[in-house]
């Protein structure tokens, strides 16, 4: 069965440094792969996604991620953090062929000027 | 709509008691899913509507929960005998069509509290 897991729950950064968020995947078939963004109180946002096609996927508010299926991980990163980016960010894949997300447990992503 | 929008926003029960989620997903999405997200967890999925019918309820976690969505738009989640351990958020996805890679959009969530 598909899962992800996100190595980390806490991370801390200072403004302007770089925002390395981890993600591995387990999966028996070439996986579709998600990071979202949880702002407090607020709905689950897509950040970006990986489906097929191009490895390095860029997505919103200057988030990328890179699928490496030699190392099944699929990490997010930021080159340089904003105060704006305090929120939990959540990996997810899909199960098998349904259209069902599975989440990882989330990452408490904080900025510290 | 322009978004997913559930309500209500926060709701608090008492154990034994009956409560409706509700979900409005986008106009046009024939795709819709509901999701529990406990404390400090991740999101975990409940149930899939694909039009009127649900296409996948292998998430919902014993036969006091059900959910419907008589006329393929609004769908409700229905919790019987209300336990403490069903205090969650409770989130709602449209997305187009229900294939795999397509974006799923979130509405912000029902907090259900259970006391």
């Amino acid at each position: 069965a598909q899962s992800v897991t996100q190595l980390g729950s806490h991370v801390s950064v200072s403004e302007g440094a770089l925002v390395l968020l981890r993600c591995n995947y387990s999966s028996s078939v070439p996986p579709y792969l998600f990071w979202y963004v949880q702002y407090p109180n607020q709905g689950l946002q897509l950040l970006l996604k990986y489906t097929t096609g191009a490895t390095l996927v860029k997505g919103i508010n200057g988030f990328e991620a890179e699928f490496k299926k030699s190392e099944t991980s699929f990490h997010l990163t930021k080159p340089s953090a904003h105060m704006s980016d305090a929120a939990e960010y959540f990996c997810a894949t899909i199960s098998g062929g349904y259209n069902k997300l599975i989440f990882g447990a989330g990452t408490r992503l904080a900025v510290h000027p | 709509g322009a978004g997913v929008s559930q309500t209500p926003s926060n709701k608090v029960t008492e154990k034994g008691k009956y409560v409706e989620l509700r979900c409005d997903p986008i106009s046009g999405h024939t795709a819709l899913y509901w999701y529990r997200q406990s404390l400090g967890q991740g999101p975990e999925f409940l149930i899939y509507f694909q039009g009127t019918g649900a296409a996948d309820d292998s998430g919902l976690p014993n036969d006091r929960f059900f959910a419907v969505r008589p006329e393929g738009s609004v769908s409700t989640l229905k919790i019987q005998r209300t336990e403490r351990g069903d205090s969650a958020v409770y989130l709602c996805a449209s997305s187009r069509s229900g294939t795999g890679q397509e974006t799923q959009y979130f509405g912000p969530g029902t907090r259900l509290l259970v006391l």
